[in-house]
């Protein structure tokens, strides 16, 4: 059974930091990996989605890499900002758009 | 944009009632999700449909529910609600079986039973 770990479960950094948020997963047999961020109260918004072939996505500040053979991804988000302060959900999928999400990391950003 | 609508954003039910918690979206997506979310526990995945008529068991089933009858909206139902059901229940929706397209999800609803 997939297990997704995220760790630290909080982080606060000063406003303008890069900063790079972890995920690991158990199985490696993923079909992608997608990163979300969750503000409170509020259901999830999709950042990025690697899929298995991939090594890296981008988006504006943000960057996601997918190691496979170690069971890692990372979330980079460079020169922080206090509106990046939110929690941030790692996802494996599985075959069939199921995933296993990670427990989150919730980052606050401080002005 | 994908627009994924969950019906009510709070909700408060009594325990045994039966509960309805709706969920459509706008895209005509294939495969829609129900998770719910709880401290320490993450998000869990309760039912999911890739077809009109069609559903799977997630991991924790017990005590629901699920109804799609037409493709853009997923019904959950509790069957008799329960103090331990009181959660966060967010749905989500992606297009196509297996492809690599991103999970779109709505802004939830929290739940509480008394």
């Amino acid at each position: 059974k997939q297990e997704v770990t995220q760790i630290p479960a909080a982080l606060s950094v000063p406003e303008g930091e890069n900063l790079v948020l972890n995920c690991s997963f158990t199985d490696s047999a993923i079909y992608n990996l997608q990163w979300f961020r969750q503000d409170p109260g509020k259901g999830l918004t999709s950042l990025l989605l690697i899929q298995s072939s991939q090594r890296e996505q981008t988006s504006g500040r943000l960057n996601a890499s997918l190691d496979k053979s170690s069971g890692r991804s990372t979330l980079y988000i460079a020169a922080s900002q206090p509106g990046d302060s939110a929690t941030y959900l790692c996802a494996a999928g599985a075959n069939a758009g199921k995933s296993t999400f990670g427990d989150g990391t919730t980052l606050t950003v401080k002005p | 944009d994908v627009k994924v609508t969950q019906s009510s954003r709070y909700l408060v039910k009594r325990t045994g009632e039966k509960v309805f918690l709706e969920c459509v979206q706008d895209m005509d997506h294939e495969n829609m999700f129900w998770y719910r979310q709880d401290p320490g526990l993450g998000l869990r995945l309760i039912y999911f449909s890739y077809d009109v008529k069609m559903k799977e068991k997630g991991d924790i089933p017990e005590g629901y529910s699920v109804s799609r009858e037409k493709k853009e909206r997923f019904s959950l139902i509790l069957e008799s609600a329960s103090t331990n059901q009181t959660s966060m229940y967010l749905c989500a929706s992606s297009l196509l079986w297996g492809s690599n397209q991103p999970q779109h999800f709505g802004d939830g609803t929290r739940l509480s039973i008394l």
